[in-house]
Order: C-alpha cells, then sequence, then structure tokens
C-alpha cells in the first residue's frame, strides 16, 4: 500500500467550469476526510466519510460542492460553477476509527487553480 | 467551537540550534493531538502523535508534549538541520461522540540556515 493518493496533483479551469477531484484512501481505512487549504492557512475540513456513509460536512461546504464515496474505497469531490474563490489545495486523508492512537495520513493533494 | 493557535508564526535559526514550536487549544476535550510537517506546495507527513492519555512522544530529534489540562502541546526539534525547513502544523482531534475532525492551527514556518 503506498499511502492516500490523489489525482490530479495540479488542475487549472476556467471560472463557471465543474471539476472533480479523485481520492484513494489506504485502503483497509474506513473514514475518508476531505480538507481544503489556503495559502498561509491550516487545512480546513470539509466533510468526512464512514465507509459509504457521509457523516458530517461543514458549512464550508456550499452547494455547489459534493463528495461521494459510492462503494466505501474511493472518494470524489466535485465542484460546480467554480469561483476565483475555490483556489485552494485540496487535501484528502484517511485512517481507521478505533482507538487514540489512530493516525490521520494525508495525501499530497490537488491544488486547485480557477482563472 | 474549537481554536488552535500556533507561536511563532515564523521561525529562522542557525543550523545546530535547538528549538520548539509551540501549540494551544481552547477545549481540553480531545481525542488525540498530531503534528506535522509540509513542504512548500506538497501534502502533509505526519510526524507525532500524542494519545489524551500521554504526556510526551518522541521520533529522533523529535519530541512533543501534551498538557491536556492548559491546552497546550510543543514540538521541540534537537540539531536542527537545513533539511527541517518546512512548515509545521498541530492539529486535535475531535472525541469519537463528536464527530472526528481534525481541527488544525496556522502553522509554524521553519527556515533552517546551513
Amino acid at each position: 500500500d503506498t499511502g492516500v493518493s490523489q489525482n490530479p496533483r495540479h488542475k487549472i479551469t476556467k471560472r463557471g467550469q465543474n471539476v472533480t477531484f479523485r481520492c484513494d484512501p489506504i485502503s483497509e481505512h474506513n473514514r475518508l476526510y476531505w480538507y481544503r487549504q489556503t495559502l498561509g492557512q491550516g487545512p480546513e475540513f470539509l466533510t468526512y466519510f464512514q465507509n459509504e456513509a457521509q457523516l458530517e460536512k461543514s458549512r464550508l461546504l456550499s452547494d455547489r460542492f459534493s463528495a461521494e464515496r459510492p462503494k466505501g474505497s474511493f472518494s470524489t469531490l466535485e465542484i460546480q460553477r467554480t469561483e476565483q474563490g475555490d483556489s485552494a489545495m485540496y487535501l484528502c486523508a484517511s485512517s481507521l476509527t478505533a482507538g487514540q492512537g489512530t493516525l490521520c495520513t494525508f495525501g499530497s493533494g490537488t491544488r486547485l487553480t480557477v482563472v | 467551537k474549537q481554536e488552535v493557535t500556533q507561536i511563532p508564526a515564523a521561525l529562522s535559526v542557525p543550523e545546530g540550534e535547538n528549538l520548539v514550536l509551540n501549540c494551544s487549544f481552547t477545549d481540553s476535550a480531545i481525542y488525540n493531538l498530531q503534528w506535522f510537517r509540509q513542504d512548500p506546495g506538497k501534502g502533509l507527513t505526519s510526524l507525532l502523535l500524542i494519545q489524551s492519555s500521554q504526556r510526551e512522544q518522541t521520533s529522533g530529534r523529535l519530541n512533543a508534549s501534551l498538557d491536556k489540562s492548559s491546552g497546550r502541546s510543543t514540538l521541540y526539534i534537537a540539531a536542527s538541520q537545513p533539511g527541517d525547513s518546512a512548515t509545521y502544523l498541530c492539529a486535535v482531534r475531535r472525541p469519537e461522540t463528536s464527530g472526528s475532525r481534525l481541527t488544525f492551527g496556522e502553522g509554524t514556518q521553519l527556515t533552517v540556515n546551513p
């Protein structure tokens, strides 16, 4: 297992277009998280899944954003009608549910630039 | 609402110096605390995790402590090297009963000069 994988690494899109990002978590991890990070800030929570169920969504996740994890494995994050303010690094992470010692492992992120 | 603050925001030190990065959080009801490293334009690499019942964790030249009652954690880096230059982020994890999101600080940008 090579860790959490995110694709694409970079995406440049025109304002108003739709974009979709993919995250492949560590295979045995049942939890998957999406975070957004803007320049000079720490990551901010967007949403998380336990298996295929989306259990929590941040208020940051406007109705233009949708996330899915259809079979409890990989996840996609779609942004519709992109705006310049959506430009950020989108980070995916995964973990197991059990134990305080459970690490949250992050992928390398997808950097989105909306022009 | 949990808030996490990291001080200093930036730090520049000569190679070989020992240094301390600080992290404070407002709600002591945490599940665990993780320290991450982030290189420019890259994802996060986990450095250390301290469970809420623990006081410290060590890995190589890194030592992290946790004082949950006062809402503080420190990351100690011994004998710093230019390769340690990066942004260091701390994040606290909410208890399982309150969801399990991580709340991050804004990070400390460390530069180690040769």
